[in-house]
C-alpha cells in the first residue's frame, strides 16, 4: 500500500532557527513529489520535485529529493513567526492522476 | 480571477441529513479532487474526477458520492450524514496537460459539523 510519512510531527523553535522537515514515502511508480505550506485555510504551493538531487530553493526554503533513499527534505532558515504552520509532503504514483498526503508537520516559531 | 471556490464555508447538520458541497474552478482544470482533512490524519482522499463524466474512488470513500455534470463543477453529497463525516473538507484541481506538472490548487475549504 502506498504511504508517506512525515517527521516530526510537530516542532517548536525561535525565530532565527533552521528547521529541517522529513517526508519518506513508499510509492509504486514515483512520478512527483510537492511540498505545501497550510496556514488557516488552503494548503499553498511550495516546490514540486521530480528528480533527484535537484534543491528547489525560493528564498529561505529549499527542498531536495533522494529517490534513492525514497525521501525528501524542507529547509527553512532564518525562520520567522509567519513561517509557522503545518507542511505537508504528497506523492504521486505514475499514472494514478493522485497524490497521497503524509499527515503534515506543525511549525511553531516563537518569537 | 478566483481559482477554486468552495460552497458552503461552514454547515452543521443532524445525523442521517443530507447535503451537497460544490466546488467550482474557473482555471479550466481537467482533474478535480474531494480530501477531507482530520485532526493528525493529514488529507484524505474521497473522490476523484480526470474529466467531465468521470468519477474514480479514493482513499476513504465510503457514505459520500459524487458528480461532474460539468467541467468546472465537482459536487460531494452526504446522503445520511453520520458525526464521522466532521471534517474540514477541501477541493482540488490540477491539469498536467502542458508542463506536465500536476499541481493541486486548493479551495478554502468547507467546515462540516455533523451532530
Amino acid at each position: 500500500e502506498d504511504k508517506v510519512v512525515q517527521s516530526p510531527l510537530s516542532l517548536v523553535v525561535h525565530e532565527g532557527d533552521t528547521v529541517t522537515l522529513n517526508c519518506s514515502y513508499e510509492v509504486t511508480n514515483f512520478r512527483s513529489l510537492l511540498w505545501y505550506k497550510q496556514e488557516k485555510k488552503a494548503p499553498t504551493f511550495l516546490f514540486m520535485l521530480t528528480s533527484s538531487g535537484i534543491e528547489k530553493k525560493s528564498g529561505r526554503l529549499s527542498s531536495i529529493l533522494d529517490k534513492k533513499e525514497l525521501f525528501s527534505i524542507l529547509n527553512i532558515t532564518a525562520t520567522q513567526t509567519g513561517d509557522s504552520a503545518i507542511y505537508l509532503c504528497a506523492v504521486e504514483a505514475s499514472g494514478t492522476y493522485k497524490y497521497i498526503f503524509g499527515t503534515g508537520t506543525r511549525l511553531k516559531v516563537l518569537a | 480571477n478566483a481559482g477554486v471556490t468552495q460552497t458552503p464555508k461552514f454547515r452543521v447538520l443532524k445525523t442521517g441529513q443530507s447535503m451537497t458541497l460544490l466546488c467550482a474552478q474557473d482555471m479550466n482544470h481537467e482533474y478535480m479532487y474531494w480530501y477531507r482533512q482530520d485532526p493528525g490524519m493529514g488529507l484524505r482522499l474521497i473522490h476523484y474526477s480526470v474529466g467531465e463524466g468521470t468519477t474514480a474512488k479514493g482513499e476513504v470513500p465510503d457514505g459520500y458520492n459524487v458528480s461532474r455534470l460539468k467541467k468546472q463543477n465537482f459536487l460531494l453529497g452526504l446522503e445520511s450524514a453520520a458525526p464521522s463525516q466532521t471534517s474540514v473538507y477541501f477541493c482540488a484541481s490540477s491539469d498536467p496537460r502542458g508542463s506536465g506538472a500536476n499541481v493541486l490548487t486548493f479551495g478554502a475549504g468547507s467546515r462540516l459539523t455533523v451532530l
